[in-house]
């Protein structure tokens, strides 16, 4: 399987720290997606990186991706309480789906 | 636009029962996939409909289908519910000719089989 595996499970921070997830794979990809997710409710997607690309950045988001450690780093710079959420970070590779790892709980506290 | 709508939102079940799940996609997007979360598996891929045809399938037992129509509206079945079905069932539709693009997820339907 070429399932993402996201490091730490769970990430309890302060308002205005940032919060730095990991994501691991297995396989070769095409691209590499970050979603995040509010209590159960649907997706929501944040960033793309394509697999010849190193960083990408999209406000307050820094992704890298580091194809030959096949590892992908999502960074949010001065968290708000309103980034509380899980991330899941998604690959795809051979095949035409998407697959999604176990994500990352993160806990952003006044 | 409007975004991706499924229904219904909430739905209870007993064993042995069937069901049927909508999504709506995006206007003009052709792509629909669907989607199993549950607490213990995460996020698993169920299978992927693209102007009216599968094109790709998880590793999920007959007992899940789908369909998609003209209008990229599609359906997925579930037939002699277990209890190990219930979970939230996310669709997601994407603009470009494949699910390697960005997907745009619906609420969810949260399925409980009693």
């Amino acid at each position: 399987s070429q399932q993402g595996e996201e490091d730490p499970q769970a990430l309890s921070i302060q308002e205005g720290e940032n919060a730095t997830m990991n994501c691991s794979y297995k396989t070769s990809i095409n691209n590499l997606q970050w979603y995040r997710q509010n209590s159960g409710r649907g997706l929501v997607h944040l960033i793309l990186i394509r697999s010849n690309e190193r960083e990408k950045h999209s406000g307050r988001l820094r992704v890298t991706l580091d194809t030959s450690k096949k590892s992908s780093s999502l960074l949010i710079t001065a968290s708000r309480a309103a980034d509380t959420a899980s991330y899941f970070c998604a690959v795809t590779g051979g095949g035409n789906k998407l697959t999604f790892g176990t994500g990352t709980q993160l806990k952003v506290e006044l | 636009k409007a975004g991706v709508t499924q229904t219904p939102r909430y739905l209870i079940k007993t064993r042995g029962q069937q069901v049927t799940l909508s999504c709506s996609p995006i206007s003009g997007h052709r792509s629909v996939s669907w989607y199993q979360q549950t607490p213990g598996q995460g996020l698993q891929f169920l299978f992927e409909y693209f102007s009216e045809t599968q094109r790709n399938k998880g590793n999920f037992p007959g007992r899940f289908s789908g369909r998609q129509f003209s209008n990229s509206r599609s359906e997925m079945n579930v037939s002699t519910l277990e209890l190990g079905d219930s979970a939230l069932y996310l669709c997601a539709s994407s603009a470009g000719t494949s699910s390697l693009d960005e997907q745009f997820f619906g609420p969810g339907t949260r399925l409980t089989v009693l």
